[in-house]
Formats: structure tokens, sequence, C-alpha cells
């Protein structure tokens, strides 16, 4: 069965510095894709990150990068020079690939508090 | 390009009563997903729709049901209400292809509270 785990309820970090937000995944299916979710408290999920499971290089999105360490089955997002906008929760996500939809399955998420 | 566009953003209704969610992909995409999010259970797929057909189904009563028009907007209908359905609804969009194409982009959700 499908499974992302998320060990960290809540972190603080100082404004400017960089912030790593734990993820572990757990699937037999080799080929899948691991996604990263921000939700500020007005409730929207925005996108942030992809990685695919064959992809070779890890994902990098402006100031988000994802560590993907397939082995391990982790996918942690590193957060760099922190800004206040940036106290959310995130959420890590699976989808296995397949022909056919299948569901997204979400981490139980990490709040992230930047201090100034 | 317009984003996910969810209505109503806040409900309130009481026990026994029915209600209608609207959501209104990103225009091209195909696929509509509904996901549950509450303070003790996280986020829960609810369905996902593509080209008016429902190709995957969560864990959920039969009181949850969705659609899927040929403009690939989608409404869910949650039928006698309970309270413990009291919760924040959430509808995304993607592509529906591969795996990169499901990237989900998701609506501002629509809060539902059930007295």
């Amino acid at each position: 069965a499908q499974k992302i785990t998320q060990t960290q309820p809540g972190m603080f970090v100082q404004e400017k510095e960089a912030v790593t937000l734990d993820c572990t995944y757990d699937t037999s299916d080799p080929s899948y894709g691991l996604f990263w979710y921000k939700q500020p408290s007005s409730g929207e999920m925005i996108f942030l990150i992809y990685q695919g499971s064959y992809d070779q290089q890890n994902a990098t999105e402006g100031r988000y990068s994802l560590n993907f360490q397939k082995a391990r089955k982790s996918a942690n997002l590193v957060i760099s020079a922190s800004q206040l906008g940036d106290s959310a929760m995130y959420f890590c996500a699976m989808r296995e690939g397949g022909t056919g939809g299948f569901k997204t399955i979400f981490g139980a998420g990490t709040r992230l508090f930047v201090k100034a | 390009k317009a984003g996910v566009t969810q209505t109503p953003r806040y409900l309130i209704k009481t026990r026994g009563q029915q209600v209608t969610l609207s959501c209104s992909p990103i225009s091209g995409h195909r696929s509509v997903s509904w996901y549950q999010q509450t303070p003790g259970q996280g986020l829960q797929f609810l369905f996902e729709y593509f080209s008016e057909t429902q190709r995957n189904k969560g864990n959920f009563p039969g009181r949850f049901s969705g659609r899927q028009f040929s403009n690939s907007r989608s409404e869910m209908n949650v039928s006698t209400l309970e309270l413990g359905d009291s919760a924040l609804y959430l509808c995304a969009s993607s592509l529906g292809g591969g795996l990169t194409e499901n990237i989900q982009y998701f609506g501002a959700g629509t809060r539902l509270s059930v007295l």
C-alpha cells in the first residue's frame, strides 16, 4: 500500500536560513511521482515541485529543491533563504504511474514557522 | 490562464441536508480530483474524474458522489449530511495523462460546516 510519512509536525527556522522538510515514502511500483505542496492559512494548496522516479537529477524550482534519495525512499524538500511568507503547512505527496488514474496520497504535513 | 475555481467558498448546512459543490478546472485540464481535508484525518482522496468518467474512488460512503461534464467542470454531492462531513473540500485539476501531466493544481476549497 502507498504510504507517505512526514515525521516533523512542526519546524522553526530563522528568516534567511535554509530548512529541510523530511518525507519518506513506500511503494513497490517502479514508476511514481513525488510532489510537494504548500498550504497557507487561506487553505489553497500551492504546487511547489515535482520529482519523477526515473529523474536522474534532483528537481529545483527557484528557492525550492527536492533532495531525492531513491534507495532510501526519501524526498526531502529544501527551502533556501527562508522568508516570512514561507510560514505555512507543507505536504509531501506521491502518485503511482499506470495507464489509468491513480489517487495521490498525501502525508500528514509539516507546519513551518519562519521567525523574523 | 485562470486557475481552479471552486464555488461556493463557504457553506453552512444542517444534518440531513444535501449539498452540491462545484469545481471549474484550468482550461485544457481533463482530470478533476476531489479531496476532503479535516484536522483529524488530513487530506483524503474522494474521487477522480477524467473525460466525464470516474476512474478512481477513495474509501468514502455512497453519500458522496460526483460527476464531470463535457466541459470538464465537476460537481460533488453529499447527501444526508452528518456532523463529521464538516471539512474543507478541495478540488484539483490536471491534464490527466502521464505522471508529469498529473501535476495537480488546487482550488481555494469549499469550507463546509454541518450544524
